[in-house]
């Protein structure tokens, strides 16, 4: 059965810090992975996604996410955070006809 | 173009009381899901539709829950009768192609059950 991890469930960084946040998958076949943010009181906006051939790949408002295969990993990273990126990010593993597996969030605060 | 449309996005209802909720995809979009999305969790499945047809609703709690889409366009998720359990975000989703499993979401009908 597919899964998908995200160890950390807050995350504070300063305004202006990096930022990861991690991700781990289970999963049978090639996998297709997203990176999705949800804000307060709102449904979820896609960031980003990995279906096949470059692992790095880029999504909206600057952040970028890298898949290895080797470590079953797609960790989300964005180099400078703004204010405006406090929310809580989901990853999630499909594939094909399969259905999405969603991770339990993790909720990134940014300090001033 | 017009993004995945929810209503309403707030329901507060006693235990025992039935409730829907609506949702219309994005056009052209064959593929449409609902979710279950309960407080600290990550959103779970209830039920995939393509077009008119249920594809997936292997998680959804047939004895009191309840989907359709009739006309292969808008849908309808109906709980009966809930319980306190049920409360939690209900997201709709919809997707063009189901191979890609790139889903658009809805704001969400936010369920209290009292």
């Amino acid at each position: 059965a597919q899964s998908v991890t995200q160890p950390d469930i807050h995350i504070t960084v300063s305004e202006g810090a990096s930022l990861e946040l991690r991700c781990n998958y289970s999963y049978g076949a090639t996998p297709y992975l997203f990176w999705y943010v949800q804000s307060p009181g709102q449904g979820l906006q896609l960031l980003l996604k990995y279906f096949s051939g470059d692992t790095l790949v880029q999504g909206i408002k600057g952040f970028e996410a890298e898949f290895k295969r080797s470590q079953s990993s797609f960790n989300l990273r964005k180099p400078s955070v703004h204010w405006s990126d406090a929310a809580e990010y989901f990853c999630a593993v499909g594939s094909g006809y399969s259905t999405l597996t969603f991770g339990k969030g993790t909720m990134l605060l940014v300090s001033p | 173009e017009a993004g995945v449309a929810q209503s309403p996005r707030y329901k507060i209802i006693e235990k025992r009381q039935s409730v829907a909720f609506w949702c219309n995809p994005i056009s052209g979009h064959a593929t449409l899901y609902w979710y279950q999305q309960i407080l600290g969790q990550g959103p779970k499945l209830l039920i995939q539709f393509q077009n008119n047809g249920v594809v997936d609703d292997s998680q959804l709690p047939k004895d009191r829950f309840s989907a359709e889409r009739l006309k292969g366009v808008d849908s309808t998720l109906k709980i009966q009768p809930a319980k306190l359990e049920d409360s939690a975000v209900y997201l709709c989703a919809s997707s063009l192609e189901v191979t890609r499993n790139e889903q658009f979401f809805g704001p969400g009908t936010r369920l209290t059950v009292l």
